[in-house]
């Protein structure tokens, strides 16, 4: 099966302009997350969504953060207007509605603001 | 105090050396526990679960102590592909999917 997809890989853009990175769970997966890595530290959660719905979004950083799940299939999470300090990878990941056979990682996006 | 601590490593080995990782975490309500692999510049990728009687997968055993809130890691005749930073993860219990990630240790195994 094919796994999770995350577009771009990379971005780089400067600081005030808008961002918008995609993601494609496993077909399947009702459950999404995003997660991000900021420079030297651990890896932390941003948001769940159950199909289309947002289940638990208690780690988005500020308002300048938006994810959607139209449809339940795939998510884009916009960051407008990134700061400096947005900088890092964010993953996405997915899994089964019951969470059986645990999470599938996408290979991340490394957002870059200058 | 962090949720998830781990041993901040970097961690240096010969081939074959026996390895060790450590990690505590603080939410006692916490239900499910993983160890995760994530190769440079790479995703994060599921190496074990981690079961209250201990698990083993080949050269790997995985120890959780619910009553110390400790979880460990250990590898046996390390290889040079286990080269990686381990990632020590908490999952809450129920509907509670979120994955609590410690920061990881870096193990380098040398030829």
């Amino acid at each position: 099966e094919a796994g999770v997809t995350q577009f771009p890989s990379h971005s780089v853009i400067e600081k005030g302009q808008t961002v918008t990175l995609r993601c494609d769970p496993i077909s399947g997966h009702d459950n999404l997350y995003w997660y991000r890595r900021v420079m030297g530290k651990e890896i932390k959660f941003l948001l769940h969504f159950v199909k289309e719905s947002k289940q638990d979004e208690s780690g988005m950083p500020n308002n300048r953060f938006l994810a959607e799940r139209t449809g339940g299939t795939y998510s884009t999470l916009k960051v407008q207007p990134a700061e400096l300090e947005d900088s890092g990878v964010y993953f996405c990941a997915s899994s089964h509605l019951t969470f059986m056979g645990g999470y599938t990682f996408g290979s991340g996006t490394r957002l870059t603001v200058v | 105090r962090k949720e998830v601590e781990q041993d901040p490593g970097p961690f240096n080995v010969p081939e074959g050396a026996t390895v060790a990782f450590n990690c505590t975490y603080s939410n006692s309500a916490s239900q499910s526990f993983f160890w995760y692999r994530q190769d440079c510049r790479k995703e994060p990728k599921l190496l074990m679960s981690v079961y209250s009687s201990g698990n083993e997968d080949g050269r790997f055993t995985a120890q959780l102590n619910r009553a110390s809130q400790y979880i460990s890691l250990l590898i046996r005749d390390s290889k040079l592909s286990d080269s990686a930073t381990y990632l020590c993860v908490v999952k809450g219990g129920g509907s509670n999917y979120k994955l609590t990630f410690g920061k990881g240790t870096l193990l380098t195994v040398n030829p």
